[in-house]
């Protein structure tokens, strides 16, 4: 089935360091993909998404472009800041034709991020 | 608008007792998922429901778990007997389907531990 792999953790960075965090999919079709992260105590939330090759998705100073020739999606940002501190999960749907799995999303193993100041 | 709401945040039992966990989701979503994360494991995916009809429950671990969804604005997970093993941190989340049901958004998550 589909799936999506990311690079081992933890990764460990000073402030104002450039981040990246390799996730590297595994589909049938081209179905979206997905950066959520989970921030100490909380819930996963979404970061950003791409719904189609070559698209790029952006917030918060994060970015990351859906790249099929590679089967990529890593997540960049220029300049990490402490409060970026978090557990970082890519993400893409199980059967995004509509099928017996709509709506059920296959996440990776997450990768956690520290910043010190 | 409220999000996602879980309850309790906290629950520590014995081994044996029965735990049920609630989720509220947030008011017109129609997707409605239960996951459980651990370090050894990470994410899993437990069941999910779709206009409250559970969809998928291959994740669910054993019989001893249950979940159920009576109607739109509510759904439990229920664990009897508990074991040790149990312990983890168990996220509800829900999407909407218009609005790309591939968005979820997640509760703040319980947090089980069985002595």
């Amino acid at each position: 089935g589909d799936s999506v792999t990311q690079m081992e953790g933890p990764v460990t960075l000073s402030e104002e360091a450039f981040l990246t965090i390799n996730c590297t999919y595994t589909a049938t079709g081209y179905p979206s993909l997905f950066w959520y992260v989970q921030y100490p105590g909380e819930g996963l939330q979404l970061l950003l998404k791409a719904t189609k090759a070559d698209d790029k998705g952006s917030n918060k100073g994060f970015e990351a472009t859906y790249r099929k020739e590679t089967t990529s999606f890593h997540l960049e940002k220029g300049s990490v800041q402490v409060s970026d501190s978090a557990v970082y999960f890519c993400a893409l749907p199980q059967d995004p034709a509509g099928g017996t799995s709509y709506g059920k999303l296959t996440f990776g193993q997450g990768t956690i991020l520290t910043v010190h100041p | 608008d409220a999000g996602v709401i879980q309850s309790p945040r906290h629950e520590v039992t014995e081994m044996g007792q029965e735990v049920t966990l609630r989720c509220k989701p947030i008011s017109g979503h129609d997707y409605l998922f239960w996951y459980r994360q651990t370090m050894m494991r990470g994410l899993e995916l437990l069941i999910y429901f779709n206009n409250n009809v559970p969809i998928d429950d291959s994740g669910m671990p054993e019989d001893r778990f249950s979940a159920k969804m009576p109607n739109a604005s509510f759904s439990t997970l229920k664990i009897q007997p508990s074991e040790p093993r149990d312990s983890a941190v168990y996220f509800c989340a829900s999407s909407l389907a218009s609005q790309g049901k591939d968005t979820q958004y997640f509760g703040p998550g319980t947090r089980l531990t069985v002595l």
